[in-house]
C-alpha cells in the first residue's frame, strides 16, 4: 500500500516562530502537494512539486514556502507563523502524468495551532 | 477560476436509506471529477472518479455520473451503512493526466452521519 506520512499529528507553535511540516512518501512518486483544510472552506492547494528541487504555487501560497531536496520528502515552511495559519495541513503524492489509474494519496494530516 | 459547489451538511440519514450528495462544478476546460472520503482522524481517500462526460465512477456501492450538460457529478448510494459516516469531498482537476499530477480544486465537504 502507498504510504504518506506526516511528521506530526498535532503541533502547537507561537506567533512569529518558524515552523516546518514534513511529509514523506514511500512509493517513489514524482508529484507531491500541500493543502490546508479549514471548516467551511474545504481543501485549498498551497504548493506542489513535480520533481526534486521544483515547486509551483497553488491557490494560497502567501506566507508559506516549500522545499523538495529529495524525491520522497516535501517540506512546508511557515517562515513566521501567524494565528490565521492555524489549520489542518494535508500532504499528498501521486505518480507522473499519463497513468490513467493515478490518483493522489493523502497523509493523515497535521493539525497546527498557532497561539 | 475553477470551483466546486456541494451541498451543505451535516446530512443525517437512517441506515439503509438512499443517499444523494449533490455536486456541481465550474471549469474552463474538460476536467476530471472525483469524490474523496475522509473518515474520522484519517486523511482523504479516493472513492471514485470519472475523466470524461457520461463516464460513471463506482466503488463500495457508491456511484457518480459525469454530466457535462448540467456540470454535475452527484454521489449516490442505494443503501447506506453506519460505516459510511464520514466527510465527502467533490473535487476536479483541469489537467489531462486524470487528476494525479495536478492540484485538485475541492468543494467544502459534506459531513454525512448515518444513524442505526
Amino acid at each position: 500500500d502507498v504510504k504518506v506520512t506526516q511528521s506530526s499529528r498535532y503541533l502547537v507553535k507561537r506567533t512569529g516562530e518558524k515552523v516546518f511540516l514534513e511529509c514523506v512518501q514511500d512509493m517513489d512518486h514524482e508529484n507531491m502537494f500541500w493543502y490546508r483544510q479549514d471548516p467551511g472552506l474545504g481543501l485549498r492547494l498551497i504548493y506542489f512539486s513535480y520533481d526534486v528541487k521544483m515547486k509551483e504555487k497553488g491557490d494560497i501560497p502567501e506566507g508559506y514556502s516549500v522545499s523538495r531536496e529529495k524525491k520522497e520528502r516535501f517540506s512546508l515552511i511557515l517562515e513566521s507563523a501567524s494565528t490565521n495559519q492555524t489549520s489542518m495541513y494535508l500532504c499528498a503524492s501521486s505518480s507522473r502524468a499519463g497513468d490513467p489509474q493515478e490518483t493522489q494519496y493523502f497523509g493523515p494530516g497535521t493539525r497546527l495551532l498557532v497561539l | 477560476g475553477d470551483s466546486v459547489t456541494q451541498m451543505e451538511g451535516p446530512v443525517t440519514l437512517s441506515e439503509e436509506a438512499f443517499l444523494t450528495i449533490n455536486c456541481t462544478y465550474t471549469a474552463t476546460g474538460y476536467p476530471s471529477l472525483f469524490w474523496y472520503v475522509q473518515y474520522p482522524g484519517e486523511g482523504l481517500q479516493l472513492l471514485l472518479k470519472a475523466t470524461k462526460a457520461d463516464d460513471k465512477g463506482s466503488n463500495k456501492g457508491f456511484e457518480a455520473t459525469y454530466r457535462k450538460e448540467t456540470t454535475s457529478f452527484h454521489l449516490e448510494k442505494g443503501s447506506v451503512q453506519v460505516s459510511d459516516s464520514a466527510v465527502y469531498f467533490c473535487a476536479l482537476s483541469e489537467g489531462d493526466s486524470g487528476g494525479g499530477a495536478d492540484g485538485l480544486t475541492f468543494g467544502k465537504g459534506t459531513h454525512l452521519i448515518i444513524q442505526p
